[in-house]
This record gives structure tokens, sequence and C-alpha cells, in this order.
């Protein structure tokens, strides 16, 4: 069956420092990966999106920025976090050929 | 996507059916309905879709009306892990397009209470 993994689970850091979330998914091949924010009390906000290794596409501009270096492994990043940056990150997967979206179990990260 | 209206909270009792509502009176003919649900800071977990016929997995059962207007689901013995608040979306049917940009609304909150 198919897992998705992302790590760590909670993240605390200072303005300024960088950031990686890392994301993987096991039994599955190629599939479609996403990153999501999801804002207390609010919808999901999507903020990449990626249909191959190396294929990122991002939703919208920000201090964020993703990449795939392996088929099922997805990671968020930043240089320099700014204050804004907190929040509940979510990663999820798609198989190409399916229509349901599996998440993960979500990162917290607040930036101080 | 369609938009889904869904009561913003609910309770009930331990070992009796949930019944979770859920309205998308303007759903297309190539839209699903899908249910998830996310329990306090974990990421919102699937439970089950359908397009037209009821459908029942491990988890739930989903009811959908004929005129595909509304749905329900159900947890046949709700247990107190079953405390989450619950999504109702819909989405087109066999889509292959790359940015999902999945909507949550506000979901039903479900109490099980002991």
């Amino acid at each position: 069956s198919q897992t998705i993994h992302q790590w760590p689970a909670t993240l605390v850091q200072p303005v300024g420092s960088p950031l990686s979330l890392e994301c993987t998914v096991e039994g599955t091949s190629n599939p479609n990966l996403y990153w999501y924010r999801q804002a207390a009390g609010r919808g999901l906000q999507l903020l990449f999106y990626s249909v191959g290794i190396g294929q990122i596409s991002s939703e919208v501009p920000q201090n964020l920025s993703a990449s795939r270096p392996q088929d099922r492994q997805f990671i968020l990043s930043s240089k320099k976090l700014l204050l804004s940056d907190s929040g509940f990150y979510l990663c999820a997967w798609r198989a190409v050929s399916g229509n349901t979206i599996y998440f993960g179990e979500g990162s917290w990260l607040t930036v101080v | 996507d369609a938009k889904t209206t869904q009561p913003p909270s609910m309770d009930c009792a331990e070992g009796r059916a949930a019944n979770l509502p859920c309205n998308h009176s303007t759903i297309s003919g190539n839209e699903y309905v899908y249910w998830y649900r996310q329990i306090h800071s974990q990421g919102p977990q699937y439970i089950i879709h359908g397009l037209k016929n009821n459908e029942t997995n491990e988890m739930a059962s989903l009811i959908i009306t004929e005129d595909r207007k509304s749905s329900t689901l159900i947890l046949p013995h709700a247990t107190l892990r079953d405390t989450a608040v619950y999504y109702c979306i819909v989405r087109v049917a066999g889509a292959n397009f790359g940015n999902e940009k999945l909507t949550f609304g506000t979901g039903t909150r479900l109490t099980i209470i002991p």
C-alpha cells in the first residue's frame, strides 16, 4: 500500500534562518506531489505542485521554493524565513491515473 | 469546482451512527463528492468518495441523493477517535492536471460524546 511521510512534525525557527521540509511517498511511482499551507480557520492554499522529477510549478509567489530531486521525494525550502511563513504545511500526493489526493501528517512551522 | 454547504457542528453519542449532511446543489455531472476529515494538528485524512451510487468502505458509507444535490456521510458506530472536522468537497472526475487547487470549506466539527 502507499504511504506518505513528511518531517519534521514541528519546527521553531528564527527569522532569517533557512528551512527544509521533506516529504516522501512509498508504494507508488511517478506520483503528482503537492505542498499546501493551511492557515488556522481557513482553507488550503496550494503552494507548489510537481508532475515529475525536476518539474516544479509555483502557484503563489513567495519566500519559499520546492524541489523534487527523486521521483518520490518533495522538498520545501526557504533561504531566509519570514514571520509570515509560520503555518501548517501539508505534503500530498495523487497517482497519475487516480483522482484522490492523500495528505501527509503535516508540519507545524513557527518563525520567531 | 462546485461549492458545498455543511452544518458548522454536530454532536453524536459514542456507539451511535453519525450522519453528516452536505449540500452541493450546483454540482456538475462530472464532479465527484469527496469526504475528508481532519483531527486537530494532523493532515486531512481521506474517507470516501462517490459519483452517483452509494459507496461503502471500512471507514464509512456515503449516501448520494438521486438528484446529486446533497449527500450524507455515515459513520456507523462512532468512537471518540472520530471526533474531528469533516470536510465535504466536490471535484471534477478524471482530471489529470497537476495544479490541484483543492478547496476545503469550514467543514463540520463532529464531537463524539462518551
